[in-house]
């Protein structure tokens, strides 16, 4: 059973353009939710998060958006550049996962100069 | 130097032999988690570790084992290995915050290719 779920394996962009990366999450008991970036041969990166208690989270270029109702999370980039290009994962904890982090399956962002 | 250091990075290996895959890290965190990346799949849990002596199975535990030496060091055991255990493996840290909302910092990753 697969509680969060990243629908979209890939996504490509042209530089300078938005990427909206989707997730999708079922367990009501998630409070706090991560997004890591991925590159090749390399371990994930932490890059933004948000509590349950906010619907909107901005660092830089990088917006997190979450909506409890829908159950659903939105990581918007702006503007995108080809550095950007990498495998992004979204994760989420809370409930009987304390401490713990399920992840979704990862979307493989290409942002084209 | 880097803060979480997996051993070996890349192991090829035949089914049936048994494996260990070795993590350190120099955050001084309690926490310590094991997991394995495949395609479509993302990352799943194999198992973690809250402190030294403390061990827990994760989502996809069986044909593992796991030894937490040190509050720095955790390793993870495949005893005899078989195909579908090829994979990447990530070791990953973690201190607790309030509310269970930890933020995980990942080592770069084993590859590991069994026969």
């Amino acid at each position: 059973d697969q509680q969060v779920k990243q629908n979209s394996p890939s996504l490509s962009v042209q530089e300078g353009r938005i990427s909206i990366l989707n997730c999708d999450y079922t367990n009501s008991m998630f409070d706090y939710f991560l997004w890591y970036k991925k590159y090749p041969a390399e371990g994930p990166t932490f890059l933004i998060s948000i509590s349950s208690i906010k619907d909107k989270n901005e660092d830089g270029r990088f917006t997190v958006f979450l909506n409890k109702s829908a159950k659903h999370l939105s990581l918007h980039i702006v503007p995108s550049q080809p550095g950007d290009s990498a495998v992004y994962f979204c994760a989420a904890a809370g409930g009987t996962s304390y401490g713990k982090l399920t992840f979704g399956q990862g979307t493989i962002l290409t942002v084209h100069p | 130097d880097a803060d979480v250091t997996q051993t070996p990075r890349n192991r090829i290996t035949k089914t049936g032999k048994r494996i260990m895959l070795e993590c350190s890290q120099t955050k001084g965190h309690d926490r310590m988690y094991w997991y394995r990346q495949d395609p479509g799949l993302g990352l799943r849990l194999i198992y973690y570790s809250f402190d030294v002596k403390d061990i827990n199975k994760g989502e996809i535990s069986d044909g593992y084992s796991v030894s937490r030496q040190a509050q720095a060091k955790f390793s993870l055991s495949l005893e005899s290995a078989i195909p579908n255990q090829t994979a990447l493996y990530f070791c990953a840290t973690s201190e607790p915050r309030a509310g269970g909302s930890d933020t995980q910092y990942f080592g770069p990753g084993t590859r590991l290719t069994v026969l």
